[in-house]
């Protein structure tokens, strides 16, 4: 049982780039997100999903774009890479029945 | 607005003394709540969650926590802590009606232990 598998686990960029940080998870979890982590900023929600075909805006939603065509995958894309959005990436899986998450390994970005 | 704050960036605590982080919350009616740990390098970890019921929850690794509805708090707490407790810990707050899997979190704690 993998549960929550983010790829890449370190990526660099260059300003302008687009790329998607894909998660899937093997749990059969309705709910899925999306967060960002910065130093002594928590982790801010980016999008989520409570369940296939259906998205909404986190936090801080800018610059990101989501799907969920499948109850497993819940790709996370940047479109034009910039600077700020160099952090680690979280995604997460929740289970619908007590809403306990479980969370990827994370991804390192970089952009430059 | 909803929110969760953790009042304390830092905490440096000796080995085998007791410990106590805070967390408070905006929102009107009472949420999920949820404590995370997180390693360096690793993903989060729960530990403990509050739905309902007796307030006082008992978690993993000899953590608990006391739900307090007056003072809008989830303070997380263990009696003697341990060198492998060093970690970043988060509160989460689950809102919305029913189950819609939005958590937000404070902005976490650092622990740091002494020998």
């Amino acid at each position: 049982n993998a549960g929550v598998t983010q790829t890449p686990k370190f990526q660099v960029l260059k300003t302008g780039q687009s790329m998607t940080l894909q998660c899937a998870q093997d749990m059969n979890h309705e709910y899925m997100s999306w967060y960002r982590q910065d130093p002594g900023m928590g982790l801010r929600l980016i999008h989520y999903s409570v369940g296939a075909g259906i998205t909404d805006q986190g936090e801080v939603p800018n610059g990101y774009n989501v799907s969920r065509s499948t109850t497993e995958d819940f790709p996370l894309r940047l479109l034009s890479a910039a600077p700020s959005q160099t952090s680690v990436y979280f995604c997460a899986s929740i289970d619908g029945l007590n809403t306990e998450a479980f969370f990827g390994q994370g991804t390192r970005l970089t952009v430059v | 607005a909803q929110s969760v704050t953790q009042p304390d960036i830092h905490i440096t605590v000796s080995e085998g003394a007791s410990l106590e982080l805070r967390c408070n919350y905006s929102y009107g009616a009472t949420p999920y709540l949820f404590w995370y740990v997180q390693s360096p390098g690793q993903g989060l970890q729960l530990l403990l969650k509050y739905f309902s019921g007796d307030t006082l929850v008992q978690g993993i690794k000899g953590f608990e926590a006391e739900f307090k509805r007056s003072q809008s708090s989830f303070n997380l707490r263990k009696p003697s802590v341990h060198w492998s407790d060093a970690a970043e810990y988060f509160c989460a707050v689950g809102f919305g009606s029913g189950n819609t899997g939005k958590l937000i979190f404070g902005q976490g704690t650092t622990l740091q232990v002494k020998p």
